[in-house]
């Protein structure tokens, strides 16, 4: 167990909807990653959040988006979901300092776009 | 941006050999090299990780390996058991401040056979 929690396990939905993604880091840490992993495609980078706000952008399209609260519990939305939006998607969380940059990931949430 | 490219896609070995896994990597300017081991459906799990001034590093049955001049770096697994088996996948960042997402290889397939 990583420490960092995801809910929910399992998410099916219809093309065209809006769902909410939910991600707890571990105790201490102030980043936490998006990370989206389909088969043809491997891990992919969607975003950071440090502290509250966002640090780095990688592929995340603009019908998705993510914030991190003041308990620095984050949150990822993905609205007019698509077939291809299928996929397993994994937070990661870490301390982001000079010292130490590992990044530790929950069990994901595979969402199923029907 | 930085790219991560990773060698074998797929590796099939005899229980108590070594495997050697490889990646290249673009950017000069990373610093942090971490592996990540993942099961069917689980989460990647940080196996070993290294850093831009270290050459190498040993835990255990694990090893990585580091040349920033060929910007190259290895895993080595030996003595390989069953419960090797598993997607093995590298990543580098350039990690700084608050920041260090990770770029991932695409990952190798590691089958151990009993």
């Amino acid at each position: 167990d990583s420490g960092v929690t995801q809910t929910p396990k399992h998410l099916i939905t219809a093309t065209g909807q809006r769902v909410t993604l939910r991600c707890s880091p571990r105790s201490g840490d102030l980043s936490v990653y998006w990370y989206q992993q389909s088969l043809d495609q491997g891990l992919q980078f969607l975003i950071q959040y440090y502290n509250g706000e966002e640090r780095a952008k990688g592929n995340i399209l603009e019908r998705f988006s993510a914030q991190q609260f003041p308990d620095l519990h984050s949150e990822l939305n993905l609205s007019s979901l698509e077939l291809g939006d299928s996929a397993l998607y994994f937070c990661a969380s870490s301390v982001n300092s000079g010292l130490s940059y590992e990044q530790y990931f929950g069990p994901g949430t595979r969402l199923t776009v029907t | 941006g930085e790219n991560v490219e990773q060698h074998p896609s797929t590796l099939s070995v005899q229980e108590g050999d070594s495997a050697v896994i490889k990646c290249t990597y673009s950017d000069s300017a990373s610093n942090y090299f971490p592996w990540y081991k993942q099961e069917l459906g689980k989460r990647p799990q940080l196996i070993i990780d290294i850093r831009s001034n270290v050459g190498e590093k040993k835990d255990q049955r694990i090893a990585v390996t580091l040349n920033k001049t060929a910007k190259h770096f290895s895993l080595h697994i030996t003595e390989t058991q069953p419960e090797d088996s598993a997607v093995y996948f590298c990543a580098a960042i350039l990690a700084s401040g608050s920041q260090g997402n990770l770029i991932f290889g695409k990952g190798t397939k590691l089958s151990v056979k009993p």
